[in-house]
C-alpha cells in the first residue's frame, strides 16, 4: 500500500540551530513528493514538493530532497526561527495517475516543532 | 483573490445527530477533496469530487456522504455522529484534480459530545 512515516515529535530547538525531520515512504507506484506546514489553528499551507527522483525541493529556506534508493524525503532548514514553530506533514501522492480520477495524499502523522529564543 | 473557504469555522454537536459542512473552492476549481484530520494525526482522505460526479472515496462508513453543486462548492455530510468524529476536516481544491494545484482551507473543528 501506500504510507508515510515520518519522525515523532514534539521537537524543540532553540533559534539558529539546525532541522531536521525524516520522512520515510511506500508507495504502489511513483510518487510525488511533499512538505506541508500547519500553524495553530490553521490549514495546511503547502511548504515545498519534489515530483521525481533526486528532485530538490525549497521555499523560505527549507529543502527535501527526494531519494528514491532510500525512499526518503527529508526536512531540513539551516537556520530555524520561532516563526518556524508549527506541526510538519510529510506526504505523497501517486504522480502517475491522470488528473479527475481520484488521486487523494497520504500524509504522515506530523512532527510539531517549537522553536525557542 | 479569495482561497478554499470552509463554514462553520467550529461546531459542536451530539452523538447520533447529523451535521453539514460546507467548501467552496477557490474560484475557477472544479475539483473539491474533503479530508479527516483527528487530533494528533495526520489528515485522511474522505472524498474527491470533480464535475459534481465522485471520483474518490476513502475508507470511511456510509454515514459519510458528500455532493458537489453546479457552481462546484461542496457539502460533507455525516450520519449518526459519534464520538470518534470529532475532527478537522479540512476541504482542499484544485482546477481539475491535477496532484500540483491542491489548495486547503482552513477547516471546520467538529466537536462531538
Amino acid at each position: 500500500g501506500n504510507s508515510v512515516t515520518q519522525m515523532e515529535g514534539p521537537v524543540t530547538l532553540s533559534e539558529e540551530a539546525f532541522l531536521t525531520i525524516n520522512c520515510t515512504y511506500t508507495a504502489t507506484g511513483y510518487p510525488s513528493l511533499f512538505w506541508y506546514v500547519q500553524y495553530p489553528g490553521e490549514g495546511l499551507q503547502l511548504l515545498l514538493k519534489a515530483t521525481k527522483a533526486d528532485d530538490k525541493g525549497s521555499n523560505k529556506g527549507f529543502e527535501a530532497t527526494y531519494r528514491k534508493e532510500t525512499t526518503s524525503f527529508h526536512l531540513e532548514k539551516g537556520s530555524v526561527q520561532v516563526s518556524d514553530s508549527a506541526v510538519y506533514f510529510c506526504a505523497l501522492i501517486l504522480g502517475a495517475r491522470k488528473p479527475r480520477t481520484g488521486n487523494q495524499f497520504y500524509f504522515g502523522t506530523g512532527t510539531s516543532l517549537t522553536v525557542i529564543p | 483573490d479569495a482561497g478554499v473557504t470552509q463554514s462553520p469555522t467550529h461546531l459542536i454537536k451530539t452523538r447520533g445527530q447529523h451535521v453539514t459542512l460546507r467548501c467552496s473552492p477557490i474560484s475557477g476549481h472544479k475539483s473539491v477533496s474533503w479530508y479527516q484530520q483527528v487530533l494528533g494525526q495526520g489528515p485522511q482522505f474522505i472524498f474527491q469530487y470533480y464535475e459534481k460526479e465522485e471520483r474518490g472515496r476513502g475508507n470511511f462508513p456510509d454515514r459519510f456522504s458528500a455532493r458537489q453543486f453546479p457552481n462546484y462548492s461542496s457539502e460533507l455530510n455525516v450520519n449518526a455522529l459519534l464520538l470518534g468524529d470529532s475532527a478537522l476536516y479540512l476541504c482542499a481544491s484544485s482546477q481539475q484534480g491535477e496532484i500540483y494545484g491542491y489548495t486547503f482551507g482552513s477547516g471546520t473543528r467538529l466537536t462531538v459530545v
